[in-house]
């Protein structure tokens, strides 16, 4: 079965703690993409990665890390300088990075920080 | 604001009829465009997409409608089911991807 995983479903944290969630993808995608999605807005690109070791800012990547060591995995930190970390987490990935392919979604992290 | 959005937030939709989903996009540059459809707690699945040369697609029970003089896409499902419950989303692609808010579709038994 080809696809996007990603670990844990749901996660809980302590403020001040950072945390990694997980994304893996065995579609041999080139492209990988961090999201974050909060009711009523539309999703909010936070990191990507268009090739291994090579990863670009999106539009909300304060309080974030990512890495690209391999292709088939994208990892996101949440530091604890990201204000307000509680949210619904996506990873996506795509063929290529020129935006001309779909990108295809991972279940998602809920991340709950208190 | 957002350069892709949605008319309604809220479509409620009588099973076995059709719904029509709408989304406005901004950049006449757009050249790609998705939808996508996302259950509660799950990741966006992609439904179809169609590129700014072509005008319609279709595919099982959707149909995608592109009017680039307007700069308006529409998600046809037709007969619709219990199972399209879901917030549709559209996305406009250029140098970058822009999603929609999203579409709550609501099916009424």
């Amino acid at each position: 079965d080809g696809g996007i995983t990603q670990s844990p479903k749901y996660l809980f944290r302590k403020e001040g703690q950072n945390v990694t969630l997980s994304c893996e993808q065995n579609l041999n995608h080139d492209a990988m993409y961090w999201y974050r999605q909060d009711p009523g807005q539309g999703l909010r690109l936070i990191y990507y990665s268009q090739i291994v070791n090579d990863f670009q800012k999106g539009d909300i990547a304060e309080g974030y890390s990512v890495s690209r060591e391999k292709k088939e995995s994208f990892p996101l930190t949440v530091t604890s300088a990201q204000k307000n970390p509680t949210a619904f987490y996506l990873c996506a990935s795509s063929i290529t990075g020129d935006n001309t392919y779909e990108q295809y979604f991972g279940p998602g992290t809920r991340l709950t920080v208190t | 604001g957002e350069s892709v959005g949605l008319h309604l937030p809220t479509l409620s939709v009588q099973e076995g009829d059709n719904s029509i989903i709408n989304c406005a996009y901004s950049n006449s540059a757009s050249d790609y465009f998705i939808w996508y459809k996302q259950e509660s707690g799950k990741g966006p699945q992609f439904i179809i997409d169609i590129r700014s040369n072509m005008d319609k697609r279709q595919g099982q029970r959707v149909t995608v409608l592109l009017n680039k003089t307007v700069k308006h896409l529409s998600l046809q499902i037709a007969a619709t089911q219990p199972g399209d419950s879901a917030v549709y989303f559209c996305a406009e692609c250029y140098d970058k991807i822009i999603f929609g808010k999203g579409t709550r579709l609501h099916i009424l038994p």
